[in-house]
């Protein structure tokens, strides 16, 4: 079955440094990849969506990778800042079509002031 | 501009009890409709979705039920619940061309 694996371990770094997380899938070939940010108590918000014939796609701070090969995808937040502080979740099509998408459980990140 | 509002916000029941719980999109027409379960700490899993009226699938075998009745209207529902329903249940539409999610801001279920 199809499974995504994000480090469960939290992510420290200090402010001002590139974050760097990690998401890897295996036996499936997903038509796109999307990361999440979630704030304690809230619901998850869209970030970035990246498609399977994409290698990088940046907005603002972040920038994602989408490697096929690897069946892989980083995440990265440069110049972080306090206010990233939060959880961050990968996300595949479910492979029908895109009537569905599977979460990955997240990883936690801390960026200390 | 598209707004999804679930509730109840919070809520603690008793085992064996029922359940509802009530989603609605405004501002966007036939919309795919999901419900997401997150126990704590963990990641979320998707329990059902729908891409129209009255038409539901399901993704995990248990003792809940999903209904869509109109079109912006989701609802998710179990007649008995179990200790094992604890969570934090999300309701999110999709947008079609590009799957990207929107969240209600969620429902936190304690079951005693």
């Amino acid at each position: 079955s199809q499974k995504i694996e994000q480090n469960s371990e939290a992510l420290n770094i200090q402010e001002g440094k590139t974050a760097t997380l990690t998401c890897n899938y295996t036996n499936y070939s997903p038509a796109y990849l999307q990361w999440y940010r979630q704030d304690p108590g809230r619901g998850p918000v869209f970030l970035l969506l990246i498609r399977e014939n994409e290698k990088e796609k940046r907005k603002e701070r972040l920038k994602v990778t989408f490697d096929t090969t690897l069946k892989q995808s980083l995440f990265h937040i440069t110049a972080s800042q306090p206010a990233d502080s939060a959880t961050y979740l990968c996300a595949l099509d479910g492979g029908t079509g895109g009537f569905k998408t599977i979460f990955g459980a997240g990883t936690r990140l801390f960026v200390k002031a | 501009s598209q707004t999804i509002h679930q509730w109840p916000a919070t809520l603690v029941q008793p085992v064996g009890s029922p359940l509802s719980l009530e989603c609605t999109v405004e501002g966007t027409s036939n919309p795919n409709l999901y419900w997401y379960r997150q126990a704590a700490g963990r990641g979320l899993q998707l329990l059902f979705y729908s891409v129209g009226i009255g038409q539901i699938s399901s993704e995990v075998p248990q003792n809940l039920s999903a209904s869509r009745p109109q079109d912006r209207q989701f609802i998710l529902s179990s007649k008995k619940l179990l200790l094992s329903d604890s969570g934090f249940y999300l309701c999110a539409w999709a947008q079609r061309d590009t799957g990207e999610l929107f969240f209600g801001e969620g429902s936190r279920l304690t079951v005693l």
